[in-house]
């Protein structure tokens, strides 16, 4: 699986759009981009995935590049409960069944009243 | 919605004995996964299973073992606890078809004295 880079951590004012990068400059052509999130004390939830195209759903939109080597998490409006750990990684889409995934260190994302 | 639950939250245990965290998934998924997370090191994989009874290794297996009799259960096995071991442990499941998110449980945080 293609290696991802993520800034360590962000600011975001309640209320504003929280835009999240991660670089992923060596993802192959059957490799999916995914969002997951860790609020402290839980275990990590998956937000959305995309391969090329924007994706939106009800807790966020993906904006991945023309050429995919990077990719934007856009929590269009931040609420102090999205303070949490954002993890970007990627995956194949197929490989004989086995799904291993390997997670960094994310960006942890603060919320500010 | 799926449930992935782990048998403790918080565990505290001795040096040198033997411990197992249990895992248990509602959703009969096929794939389920061992995680470990320290400060500073993000999520690193331990040992995942695609099946009953089959398991692979992952980055870190090194004094662990894990045991998938039933498919709705996956359990990970410090043979013999040591300090280094002390850790937050995830469990998480996802489906065979490979674009399947994964759905992680809270966590058990293990301390080993």
């Amino acid at each position: 699986d293609a290696k991802t880079t993520q800034p360590t951590s962000m600011d975001c004012a309640e209320g504003r759009a929280a835009n999240l990068p991660c670089n992923h400059s060596t993802i192959s052509g059957n490799e999916y981009v995914y969002w997951y999130r860790q609020i402290h004390s839980q275990g990590p939830q998956y937000i959305i995935h995309g391969l090329k195209n924007n994706e939106t759903n009800e807790m966020a939109s993906l904006i991945i590049t023309e050429d995919r080597k990077s990719s934007t998490l856009i929590l269009p409006h931040a609420t102090l409960r999205d303070t949490a750990v954002y993890y970007c990684i990627v995956r194949v889409a197929s490989n004989g069944g086995y799904q291993k995934v390997t997670f960094g260190t994310g960006t942890k994302l603060q919320v500010i009243p | 919605d799926v449930k992935v639950t782990q048998s403790s939250r918080y565990l505290v245990k001795r040096t040198g004995e033997k411990v197992f965290l249990e895992c248990v998934q509602d959703m009969d998924h096929e794939n389920m996964f061992w995680y470990r997370q320290d400060p500073g090191l993000g999520l690193r994989l331990i040992y995942f299973s695609y099946d009953v009874k089959m398991k692979e290794k992952g980055d870190i297996p090194e004094g662990y073992s894990v045991s998938r009799e039933k498919k709705e259960r996956f359990s990970l096995i410090l043979e013999s606890a040591s300090t280094n071991q002390t850790s937050m442990y995830l469990c998480a499941s996802s489906p065979m078809r490979s674009l399947g998110p994964q759905h992680f449980g809270d966590g058990t945080r293990l301390s080993i004295l």
